[in-house]
């Protein structure tokens, strides 16, 4: 079945820094990906849509500056959140579509935690 | 637009007994609907989905749901309860845009009793 893999699954950085997340389509190819977050015990919040070749289209009220979406190549996206603070700590996670059936596959999550 | 509620935030049963979580939605366009499960600190898993073909779904793991019309709703069911199911569950409709993204209710969490 389709697969798509969330690298990594969990990353402590420090206040300021900049962590890169990484979503593949192992078999199939995405020209668009969903990236989510989650705070704990909510439901998942669309961020933005990637769109292979050309810019991501961002949620109202998501820092497009902060949270910086690549989507370089038909099987790979990236989300890199840019100067993190606490408040970004969250659990990320990102979905595409194999197409065909409708269906939705997602990643594992990311859980970011900024210290 | 679209959006999907679902009610109770929690539910309890016993091992063994009738699982019953609820989802209404509200569509301008025939919807797409879809039930999620999610373990804790995992992505989400596709339980069942309904794509406008035969209105009883079953998924996997002995779940199905039916797609109501009338009701607008897509309640999900399993005839017995295992201590695996214990979980947050998820329903979700899918937008008629080209991207087809998705939207999530709030979540139920699962909580089943030995």
């Amino acid at each position: 079945g389709a697969v798509v893999s969330q690298h990594p699954s969990w990353v402590i950085c420090k206040s300021g820094t900049s962590v890169k997340i990484e979503c593949r389509s192992l078999d199939f190819q995405a020209t668009t990906m969903f990236w989510y977050r989650q705070f704990p015990k909510q439901s998942l919040m669309l961020m933005a849509t990637s769109n292979e070749g050309s810019k991501a289209t961002y949620e109202q009220g998501v820092e497009k500056d902060k949270f910086l979406i690549n989507h370089a190549s038909l099987t790979l996206s990236t989300l890199t959140v840019t100067s993190a603070h606490p408040e970004d700590s969250s659990f990320y996670i990102c979905s595409a579509r194999p197409g065909g059936d409708y269906g939705y596959t997602f990643g594992s999550g990311t859980r970011l935690t900024v210290v | 637009a679209q959006s999907v509620t679902q009610l109770g935030s929690h539910v309890s049963v016993s091992e063994g007994a009738l699982v019953l979580l609820r989802c209404n939605y509200s569509s301008s366009v025939p919807p797409y609907l879809f039930w999620y499960v999610q373990y804790p600190n995992q992505g989400l898993q596709l339980l069942l989905k309904y794509t406008s073909a035969a209105t009883l779904v079953k998924g996997i793991n002995g779940f199905e749901a039916e797609f109501k019309k009338s009701e607008t709703s897509f309640h999900l069911t399993k005839p017995s309860a295992h201590m695996s199911d214990a979980a947050e569950y998820f329903c979700a409709v899918s937008s008629s845009g080209s991207a087809r993204q998705l939207t999530f209710g709030s979540g139920t969490q699962l909580t089943v009793l030995p």
